[in-house]
Parts: structure tokens; C-alpha cells; sequence
């Protein structure tokens, strides 16, 4: 079984350029997540998905960061503009659906975003 | 605010010694309890997971859970170097999860 792809694997951008991340969850997982982590710290969820609706974003930063996962499947998570502080690993997480006991969810390699 | 809290450490334990790693968490409605490994540089991964109260084995890791003292912790035994890692706890509601900032554990040769 394929697990969480993400790309690109690092990025390097100046402060206020926009970027792009793409994820494509685990085949058949219905929930998508988003996390912003900095170094020393645990994961800090943006945005999640249950198929193509939101099931909570009220820690996604709305003025400058946008998600979507249009068909349900693979997702992008974009920031328009970057600013210093978003320096950050940008994990994706997928699993099998939301409101399960029962409820392994899984990471992808992350994207490593360098802001200068 | 739901909170999961660790010791950040680092620990330090000598190879082939027990590993002990410990989260509170303070919702009292969390269902299901994870631990994920995570190396330098590299994302989490799922190690253990335990949903009910008392102990699971599983290899040289052993996750223990109390419900009534919101408690779970993680023994690694016959620790070795590879183990050296920053250790997640995660707990979920069964909708949300929510992360402990991590142990860092050094095994030393």
C-alpha cells in the first residue's frame, strides 16, 4: 500500500512570494489533514478534510493561507504571501475517516519551506 | 483547550536499558492514543496505537494506558542507538487529534 505523497520535498522562497504544497493521501482515506510544524514542536494542525469538505480550519492563518481538496482525493495547500515566520515543515496526514474510535493516521515525508 | 503534555528531556538512557516515555492529556473524551517516532529531518511515523486501558506489546515497545489518571506512556526495551528519535504522544476524540510537543530520546552506545 502506497503511503502519503507529498511534493515538492523542500522549497526556498523570498517573503512575500506565494508556494504551493501538493498531497495525495493514502488510497481509500476519506480524512486529509494539514500541519504546520517548527522545529521543537509537536504538530499544529491548519486544515482538515473529511472527502471534499472542510472539517476544521480555525487555526489556518485565512489572509494568507488557502486549501482545497476539490474531488476528495489529493489536496494543495497554498501561501500568498509568505512571510518569515512560516519557515516550517508542512506535514500532510491522511486517515480512514473521521469520527472512527479506531482512527490511525498516517504522515507523508513533508515539505520543508525555507522563507528568506 | 485540549492539552497533551510531555517531558520535552532529552532523556538519556544507555543501550540495552528500558526507555521510559510519558504523556498526560486532559480531555477525558479521547478515544484512541498513538505514539509516533520522528528522526531528525524526517516526518512522524506511527509506532503504537491503544485504545483501551492497560498494556500493549508489541516487539521491544510496550504502550501503556490508564483512562482514569489520563495517562499513557511508552517502555522501549533493550534500547539501541536507532531508537535515538523525538517521541510523539497523539490523542483523538475520534475526530480531532491533537500532539504532545515530543521527548527527545538518546540511546547511548
Amino acid at each position: 500500500e502506497a503511503g502519503v505523497a507529498q511534493s515538492p520535498r523542500y522549497k526556498i522562497i523570498e517573503k512575500r512570494q506565494s508556494v504551493a504544497f501538493w498531497c495525495n493521501p493514502i488510497s481509500g482515506h476519506a480524512t486529509l489533514y494539514w500541519y504546520q510544524q517548527i522545529l521543537g514542536q509537536g504538530p499544529k494542525l491548519l486544515i482538515q478534510f473529511q472527502n471534499n469538505g472542510v472539517v476544521d480550519d480555525s487555526q489556518l492563518p485565512k489572509d494568507r493561507f488557502s486549501a482545497e481538496r476539490l474531488k476528495g482525493v489529493d489536496s494543495t495547500l497554498k501561501i500568498q504571501p509568505a512571510k518569515l515566520e512560516d519557515s516550517a515543515v508542512y506535514l500532510c496526514a491522511s486517515s480512514r475517516r473521521t469520527g472512527l474510535a479506531y482512527n490511525e493516521q498516517f504522515f507523508g515525508p513533508g515539505t520543508r519551506l525555507t522563507v528568506l | 483547550q485540549k492539552e497533551v503534555e510531555q517531558n520535552s528531556g532529552p532523556l538519556s538512557v544507555p543501550e540495552g536499558a528500558i526507555a521510559s516515555l510519558n504523556c498526560t492529556y486532559s480531555d477525558r473524551g479521547s478515544q484512541s492514543f498513538f505514539w509516533y517516532r520522528q528522526y531528525s529531518g524526517k516526518s512522524p511515523e506511527l509506532i503504537m496505537s491503544i485504545y483501551s486501558n492497560g498494556d500493549k506489546e508489541d516487539g521491544r515497545f510496550t504502550a501503556q494506558l490508564n483512562k482514569a489518571s489520563q495517562y499513557v506512556s511508552l517502555l522501549i526495551r533493550d534500547s539501541q542507538p536507532s531508537d535515538s528519535a523525538t517521541y510523539l504522544c497523539a490523542v483523538t476524540d475520534g475526530n480531532q487529534f491533537y500532539f504532545g510537543t515530543g521527548t527527545s530520546l538518546t540511546v547511548i552506545p
